[in-house]
């Protein structure tokens, strides 16, 4: 079956990196994009940008496009998303999906990143 | 940037009509799209381009969209459909910016 399996969760100190794993399988990597989406406590859902694992074309919010990389190894089928100069307020679950246009599905099991002092 | 306005909350009685709904400027020309979260679970796909429903979703489940408002309506809400429902679109500029509404919570009590 279809089904994205992230990577653990993660607890950085406020200015570092994380790097979230996405793990694809049951599907041909190549002929969809990868989404990843994020989610504050409490909050809301957030796009944070799109990468095609065909040719790597990206597609990142505005608001995270100076700080986040979203990068594809088609070898493993995996996607991979880096978030820099962490802040407090990047503390969420952050998912990646499956996504033809739109539609988004399958999506991950969600990984939280926690930034504390 | 783009935004997509949904109510906070509904609430209907079990066996009752629920809708909610989803405005923006953009929505006369881009599919809207409905995702289903329930607590401490990763959000589902409902409903894509408008008004398609993927299989495994029940049928009480429908989608609209009308000028710059899409609706989800589920037709005899049941205890388990309570949830925060989302909708997910694209505003027509040329770098496709996707945007989720602010989430609605339905709760079927």
């Amino acid at each position: 079956q279809v089904q994205l399996v992230q990577s653990g969760a993660e607890v950085k100190k406020p200015g570092a990196s994380v790097k979230v794993s996405c793990k694809a399988s049951g599907y041909s990597f190549i002929r969809y994009g990868i989404t990843w989406v994020r989610q504050a406590p409490g909050q809301g859902l957030e796009w944070m940008g799109w990468i095609s694992p065909y040719n790597g074309n990206t597609n990142y919010a505005q608001k995270l496009q100076d700080r986040v990389t979203m990068t594809t190894d088609t070898s493993t089928s995996t996607a991979y998303m880096e978030l820099r100069s962490l802040r407090s307020d990047d503390t969420a679950v952050y998912y990646c999906a499956r996504s033809e246009s739109g539609s988004l599905d399958p999506w991950g099991q969600g990984t939280l990143v926690t930034v504390s002092s | 940037s783009y935004e997509l306005t949904q109510p906070p909350s509904v609430s209907v009685s079990p066996g009752q009509a629920a809708r909610i709904t989803c405005s923006g400027d953009a929505l006369p020309k881009k599919y809207a799209y409905w995702y289903q979260q329930k607590s401490g679970q990763a959000p589902v796909l409902f409903i894509y381009e408008d008004s398609k429903r993927p299989s495994g979703i029940p049928e009480r489940f429908s989608g609209s969209s009308s000028g710059t408002m899409a609706t989800l309506t589920i037709s005899g809400a049941q205890v388990e459909d309570e949830a925060d429902y989302y909708c997910y679109s694209t505003d027509s500029s040329a770098n496709s910016t996707w945007v989720f509404g602010g989430g609605t919570k339905l709760t079927v009590l």
